[in-house]
């Protein structure tokens, strides 16, 4: 079965500064999704970026990118020009994209890491 | 219109009470999940419906009964209700099981005193 780990728990940035949140998996499959959500203290699930693993270029939304390395098995989120909005338990995520996979058709989370944004 | 609703949001009751918690969805999605988030904030699947079908069933206590009377409504009725049951419960959809983008529900949390 796929895990994911995120190895830490807790992370502060400085308000317009840039942070990396570290995930990494284990997976015997080629192909999967990779998935980073946010969750506020609103406790609102929210995507925030997703990535193909076949695709090899990192995925990016505005002022979030992902460094994705297949072979080390990491996705790593950076947030650039942080923002106190920003601020929240961020989740990295795994789902199998062929039927039979054991992540076929469910998100397998990692154990979140919260983020905290100072003024 | 909220996309994937859940009530209640907050449901406290006492240990052996029987409850649920109601989801719909407006999406005109195929395929609904419920998710498990521990005290740790730990996020595991318990189920999903595929047209009304269910599809996973994540080794979750038969106390813990999802029923789908159409795609649009996933409800998850807990008999006989254990502290270790308090937990936020979420309820998601997607366009089919093999779509990958799902839009999750507010939540629903749970507190059994």
């Amino acid at each position: 079965a796929q895990t994911v780990t995120q190895s830490q728990p807790e992370m502060s940035v400085q308000e317009a500064e840039t942070v990396t949140l570290s995930c990494t998996y284990d997976t015997s499959e080629s192909d999967y999704y990779l998935f980073w959500y946010k969750q506020p203290p609103s406790r609102q699930m929210i995507l925030v970026i997703r990535q193909e693993a076949y695709k090899q270029q990192n995925a990016t939304e505005n002022r979030f990118s992902v460094n994705f390395q297949k072979a080390a098995k990491s996705f790593s989120l950076k947030i650039s020009d942080s923002q106190l909005g920003d601020a929240a338990m961020y989740f990295c995520a795994y789902r199998s994209v062929y039927a039979g996979g054991t992540s076929y058709g469910k998100l397998t989370f990692g154990q979140g890491t919260i983020l905290t944004v100072h003024p | 219109d909220t996309a994937v609703s859940q009530t209640p949001k907050y449901l406290v009751t006492q240990m052996g009470n029987d409850k649920s918690i109601k989801c719909e969805q407006n999406l005109g999605h195929d395929t609904m999940y419920w998710y498990k988030q521990d005290s740790k904030k730990f996020l595991k699947i318990m189920f999903s419906y595929n047209n009304k079908e269910l599809i996973i069933n994540e080794t979750v206590p038969n106390r813990f009964s999802p029923k789908s009377p159409d795609k649009a409504h996933l409800n998850l009725h807990i008999n006989s209700l254990e502290l270790g049951d308090s937990a936020v419960y979420f309820c998601a959809s997607s366009h089919g099981e093999s779509d990958e983008k799902l839009f999750f529900g507010s939540g629903t949390q749970l507190s059994v005193l």
